[in-house]
């Protein structure tokens, strides 16, 4: 099936810094992606739509200006966290859109792990 | 309402039991059903999707689309430990992908 690579896997920053988490897709073509987050217990929750070529579409109540999400070519969306703060420690997923003769299926990153202390 | 409903349990069944893990809809527009695996601290894991109503089976995994009833399942046979696992199902229109909260399943040795 198809793959979505995502790195790092898990990642500790200080406060007040940024950091960078890759989504890539290794084996098809990805017009759109999604990012997403995920508190502990609590389900996914989509923060943006990423568009090959275009501007992300946030979330209602996502700061566009602090994750701000570029997705260069078709295989690769980036997600950075700017002026990390504690409370954005989560779980950061990613996923790109498969198109198929009969839907769009969804595949997902591994996840990454995000620490800010 | 939400548009996908689906009870967060947990779920706790003996292993070797047969699972039932469910999810209702109120949107009619929906096409594009899928089930993902989650375990604790990993991205989901696509398990199964379906297009058109009726059951598509995958090893110990069967997936039921019922349109008419805007509801869908998916049954585990033989029930492992290692399923054990939170299962959300996910439904597609036109791009636009809704989530249930998920089901979280335990699977007793």
């Amino acid at each position: 099936g198809a793959v979505v690579s995502q790195h790092p896997s898990w990642v500790i920053c200080k406060s007040g810094t940024s950091v960078k988490i890759e989504c890539r897709s290794l084996d098809f073509q990805a017009t759109t992606m999604f990012w997403y987050r995920q508190f502990p217990k609590q389900s996914l929750m989509l923060m943006a739509t990423s568009n090959e070529g275009s501007k992300a579409t946030y979330e209602q109540g996502v700061e566009k200006d602090k994750f701000l999400i570029n997705h260069a070519s078709l295989t690769l969306s980036t997600l950075t966290v700017t002026s990390a703060h504690p409370e954005d420690s989560s779980f950061y997923i990613c996923s790109a859109s498969h198109p198929t003769d009969s839907g769009n299926t969804i595949y997902f990153g591994e996840g990454s792990w995000l620490t800010v202390v | 309402q939400k548009e996908v409903e689906q009870d967060p349990g947990p779920l706790s069944v003996p292993e070797g039991a047969i699972v039932s893990l469910n999810c209702t809809y109120s949107n009619s527009a929906f096409q594009y059903f899928m089930w993902y695996r989650q375990y604790s601290r990993k991205g989901p894991e696509l398990l199964m999707y379906t297009y058109s109503s009726g059951n598509k089976e995958d090893g110990r995994f069967t997936a039921q689309v019922d349109k008419s009833s805007k509801y869908i399942s998916l049954f585990i046979r033989d029930s492992q430990p290692s399923d054990s696992a939170t299962y959300l199902c996910a439904m597609d229109s036109n791009y636009q992908l809704i989530w249930g909260a998920g089901t979280k399943l335990i699977i007793k040795p």
